[in-house]
This record gives structure tokens, sequence and C-alpha cells, in this order.
């Protein structure tokens, strides 16, 4: 059974451009949520989507968004990109709430 | 608001020495909690969950954890070290009231000396 993949593996950038990261999650899978990981503030949940709805949205400024498609399939947008942005974005997959989720390998973007 | 706290940013222990982490969290309802590992460049694996039931609950790779409400504390035990557990550990809460988000501590590096 596939995991959850995410593409691309790393990613460099300059300041003020966007970038738009994938996830695809376990087939199955309708629960997708992003997570931002950096050494400063830790794991700090982004959105997460359920069947192409926002159920929950973390403590973001809006140049951070996302999107579910019908395949469950997720995108994550940032747009005008600062330096710190730089971090490891991680997907993470559930089939049922409270099952836990099953995460990504991540995408390390950097921003400079 | 969700909370939880990892006692210790790094925990040093001996191979074949018992392995414990500490986790106190904060719900304002019965939480679903959880212990994730992480790999260095690698993202999060599922350690164990607690949901309902059982307050003792095992895991993957010989962990345990215990949820203790009266102590509002999820402690991840292994009794014996393996060089192989050097990782660094994550405590999780969901109170499910907000859908599947997952409040993470803040993680403690686990070294294990041979």
């Amino acid at each position: 059974k596939a995991g959850v993949t995410q593409t691309p593996r790393y990613l460099i950038k300059t300041r003020g451009q966007q970038v738009t990261l994938s996830c695809s999650p376990i087939s199955g899978h309708r629960s997708v949520s992003w997570y931002q990981q950096t050494p400063g503030q830790g794991l700090q949940f982004l959105f997460e989507y359920f069947s192409e709805t926002q159920r929950n949205k973390g403590n973001f400024p809006g140049r951070f968004s996302g999107r579910q498609f019908s395949n469950s399939r997720s995108e994550m947008n940032v747009s005008t990109l600062e330096l710190g942005d730089s971090a490891l974005y991680l997907c993470a997959s559930s089939l049922r709430t409270g099952d836990g989720y099953t995460f990504g390998s991540g995408t390390r973007l950097t921003v400079v | 608001a969700q909370s939880v706290t990892q006692l210790g940013s790094h925990v040093s222990v001996s191979e074949g020495a018992l392995v414990l982490l500490r986790c106190n969290y904060s719900s304002s309802v019965p939480p679903y909690l959880f212990w994730y590992v992480q790999y260095p460049n690698q993202g999060l694996q599922l350690l164990l969950k607690y949901t309902t039931g059982a307050t003792l609950v095992k895991g993957i790779n010989g962990f345990e954890a215990e949820f203790k409400k009266s102590e509002t504390s999820f402690h991840l035990t292994k009794p014996s070290a393996h060089m192989s557990d050097a990782a660094e550990y994550f405590c999780a809460v969901s109170d499910l009231g907000y859908g599947n988000k997952l409040v993470f501590g803040a993680g403690t590096i686990l070294r294990v000396k041979s």
C-alpha cells in the first residue's frame, strides 16, 4: 500500500515568489492535513481538508492557502514568500477521525 | 485550548536501559493522544495512540504508553533501549472538536549510548 507522497522533496525559492506543494494521500483517505515544522516553532498546524472542504485552519497568514481535489489529492500554496517560510512542510492523511495521521516525508522549502 | 508539554528536550540513555519520555497534556474534553517518532530527514511515524478503552497502550517497536487522566499524562516507555531508537519523539493531542487537528509538543530528542 503506497504511503503519503509529497512532491517535490526539496525546493529553493526566492523571497517574494510563490510556491505550490503537492500531496497524494493514502488511497481511501479523505482527510488531509498540512503542518509546518521549523526548529524555532516546532510542528504547527496549517489546515485540514475533508472531502474537498477545509474543515479547520491554523493561525497562519492568508498567504498560506490550500485545496483538496475530488481524488483527495491536496495542494498548498504560499504566496509572497518570506525568509521565515523556510521550513519542512508535512502532509498527512487519515482514514477516520481519531485514527492518527500517516505522514509523508515532507517538502523542505528554503527561501533565499 | 489544547496544549502538550514534553518534559526534557533531550534525553540520553544507555543501550539496554529503560526509556521514559514524559508528556503532559491540557484538554477541556476527553482527548485522543498520540506518540510519533521522527528520524532525520523523514516525516513522522505513528508509534501508538490512545482513543478510548484500555489506558495502557502498546505500540510498535516495543514502545508503550499509559493514559493517566488524573495526572493528565501520557508518558512513553520502552523497557530496553536499542541504538535504532535514537530519534526525535513527539507527543500530540486531538480533541476532535476541532476536526482532526493535532497539537504537538516541542519534541524530545532521544540519544542512545553504547
